[in-house]
């Protein structure tokens, strides 16, 4: 079966930085997605990899590693408004989108 | 970034009524647009995806009688939820993709909370 794993729930403070893991095994691979998403509201888009390495976008970076099935998703310099929860999502070889459970980062004054 | 938006963005009704939520693609002709479920602490759940002028691709488990989709124009697509019982509430999303096969990024509306009484 295809499965995506991440942290159900992470604490940081503001300032500091945060990484949040998602591994996945899935039937094919043509990219990873990380969005963001707060209470009540849908989706924002935050990355895409689909080859290996990282790739910094302002505080964000997400890094892939295609041989391990891992990605992860870094926010440096926290602020009070990155408290949402994080989506990692596989597409697989049929495009379609896999979509792990969420992390759900607090962020503490 | 590409817009989307969803009408209406709460709405309440009574058992046994159906509801129609509108998803529209603004500044840009969407061919493909995939409609989700998200039950709360949940992961968003896909419920079908629909291209332009042609019928849905609905997704195991979803009852196609029951949640109709139109995808009638290149801007707009419909999800009737036909008879709907409290354990249709939920928060549904629509996403739509500029491209045919170009499924590197969705752009999401807001979503529309459905509370069925």
């Amino acid at each position: 079966g295809q499965n995506i794993d991440q942290p159900t729930e992470m604490t940081a403070t503001e300032g500091a930085i945060v990484q949040i893991n998602c591994t996945y095994q899935t039937s094919g691979f043509n990219g990873l997605f990380w969005y963001q998403q707060h209470a009540g509201e849908a989706p924002t888009f935050l990355s895409y990899n689909v080859l290996d390495g990282l790739e910094e976008k302002g505080r964000f970076s997400s890094f892939l590693s295609r041989s391990k099935g891992y990605s992860y998703l870094l926010l440096k310099e926290l602020q009070m408004k990155d408290s949402a929860s994080y989506l990692c999502a596989v597409l697989d070889s049929n495009y379609q989108l896999i979509w792990g459970a969420g992390t759900k980062l607090i962020i503490k004054p | 970034g590409a817009v989307v938006s969803q009408h209406p963005s709460r709405v309440i009704c009574k058992s046994g009524t159906s509801v129609k939520i509108e998803c529209r693609s603004l500044d840009f002709q969407a061919t493909t647009m995939f409609w989700y479920r998200q039950f709360p602490k949940q992961s968003l759940m896909l419920m079908a995806t629909s291209n332009e002028g042609s019928k849905a691709t609905y997704e195991q488990g979803v009852e196609k009688d029951k949640f109709l989709i139109n995808h009638a124009s290149l801007t707009l697509s419909t999800l009737t939820v036909t008879s709907a019982h409290p354990e249709d509430s939920s928060f549904y999303i629509c996403s739509a993709a500029e491209l045919a096969g170009d499924y590197n990024e969705q752009f999401f509306g807001p979503g529309t909370r459905l509370t069925v009484l």
